[in-house]
């Protein structure tokens, strides 16, 4: 029931690219990512619903496939404030009343 | 100005000693969220209110409890606590349920230590 993230980990350069992915074993009716910086609460990116859409927010962009069940959110030419841990959360086509987070994926980047 | 706040931001506890976190929002929302996030894991749901409806989580241990008296405030009773349940809690709002699409706001969290 809980979202599959991969890779568990990254490490980049300032200004390489990274994706991360989430997927599910549930038909899903939306897509939440947030970013957790150590020691402080997560923080909304976006929300992506049912349709295949995609979105973005400056370098920061995701997508949502319904029929694979997968989001994968990417980060363009990465800046020293995206380091943070990633968490990609479901809500089932129930609609159930909660968001299932996924375990997270842990982002570095290097000066 | 901070939209949903949580006292206190640090507790340590000892074991077995009742203890309560508060949550407080500005944001006059309808639902308001109680997670548990262990290091490096992800927030686990305990239960939340959508106005004065309790829904708890079904594999949430009774020894959590909690208390929505107004539609500002939330509090998370831990009545005996144990070393598992060291972790940081997160508070969470939203307008709507998760099944619609508003987002969820989160407090700062309090970590809880116990002794």
């Amino acid at each position: 029931q809980q979202p599959v993230q991969s890779p568990q980990a990254v490490i980049l350069r300032e200004g390489e690219d990274a994706v991360i992915n989430c997927s599910s074993s549930k038909a899903l009716y939306s897509v939440h990512w947030y970013r957790q910086k150590h020691g402080e609460a997560p923080v909304f990116l976006m929300i992506l619903l049912k349709g295949g859409e995609q979105k973005g927010h400056e370098k920061i962009s995701a997508s949502f496939n319904e029929k694979k069940q997968q989001s994968s959110l990417y980060l363009t030419a990465s800046q020293l404030s995206y380091s943070g841990t990633y968490f990609c959360g479901t809500v089932d086509m129930n609609r159930d009343d909660k968001i299932i987070f996924g375990k997270g994926t842990r982002l570095h980047i290097l000066p | 100005d901070a939209m949903v706040i949580q006292n206190p931001r640090y507790q340590v506890t000892q074991f077995g000693k009742p203890v309560t976190l508060s949550c407080s929002q500005t944001l006059n929302h309808n639902v308001m969220y109680w997670y548990q996030q262990k290091s490096s894991q992800a927030p686990k749901l305990l239960f939340h209110y959508y106005d004065k409806d309790f829904n708890n989580e079904a594999d949430t241990p009774d020894n959590f409890q909690s208390r929505r008296p107004n539609t500002s405030f939330c509090f998370l009773d831990i009545r005996s606590p144990g070393l598992g349940d060291a972790a940081m809690y997160l508070c969470a709002t939203s307008r709507g349920i998760a099944g619609s699409t508003d987002t969820q706001y989160f407090g700062p969290g309090t970590r809880l230590t116990v002794l």
